[in-house]
């Protein structure tokens, strides 16, 4: 079975200050991993996926992910974060195997000015 | 401009009640989704379809139903079966799921807000 976890579900943050979300999958065979971000009160929209080859993808908004096989993460990070990125983030991992995309339960990003 | 729309913004359940929420895609998405997100519990998959006239049950489709008659519009009823309703449905859209897995982009509506008064 695949699952995603994301420790964090909240992190403040002053702004212009770097930011990392971390999220952690589990699965014994290979995976799709996604980050999407959910403004208060919409639907997701999709930061950035990694389905293979380079384990370090760029997204929109400057964001950007590490895959990490052996440590089986895959953390969001930013530079400098703006006050428009509050926002919460869900991390979500598919398995080629299974007919699903399974989603974390969330961070809650507060950009403090 | 292309997208997904999902009507009302809230709805309101009476006990006992059947209630149906809209979705609307005009991205040509073949597969098309329904989640229930509850505070602190990230996304669960309702039912999903990856052709019209073809649906699969999610993790949590109990005391829910879909249909799937045109390929724009992938209805859900939240029937009276459901003893706990009230969360924030999201509907998404997909091109055709590739063999094996869920690897395409899904692209989300506003959500819909369903209360029981």
């Amino acid at each position: 079975a695949q699952s995603v976890t994301q420790l964090d579900s909240q992190v403040p943050v002053f702004e212009e200050a770097p930011v990392e979300l971390r999220c952690n999958y589990s699965s014994s065979v290979s995976v799709y991993l996604f980050w999407y971000v959910q403004y208060p009160n919409q639907g997701l929209q999709l930061l950035l996926k990694y389905l293979s080859g380079s384990t370090l993808v760029k997204g929109i908004n400057g964001f950007e992910a590490e895959f990490n096989k052996s440590q089986t993460s895959f953390h969001l990070r930013k530079p400098s974060v703006h006050i428009s990125d509050t926002a919460e983030y869900f991390c979500a991992v598919s398995v080629a195997s299974y007919q699903k995309v399974t989603f974390g339960t969330g961070t809650k990003l507060q950009v403090i000015p | 401009d292309g997208g997904i729309t999902q009507s009302p913004k809230y709805l309101f359940r009476k006990e006992g009640q059947n209630v149906t929420l809209s979705c609307e895609q005009n991205l040509n998405h073949d597969a098309m989704y329904w989640y229930r997100q509850d505070p602190g519990q990230g996304l669960r998959l309702i039912y999903y379809s990856q052709i019209v006239n073809d649906f699969q049950k999610g993790d949590i489709a109990e005391g829910y139903s879909v249909s799937r008659e045109k390929k724009e519009s992938f209805p859900l009823t939240v029937t009276s079966a459901q003893k706990n309703p009230t969360a924030f449905y999201l509907c998404a859209s997909s091109h055709t799921m590739a063999a094996g897995g869920f690897q395409e982009t899904q692209y989300f509506g506003p959500g819909t807000r369903l209360l029981v008064l």
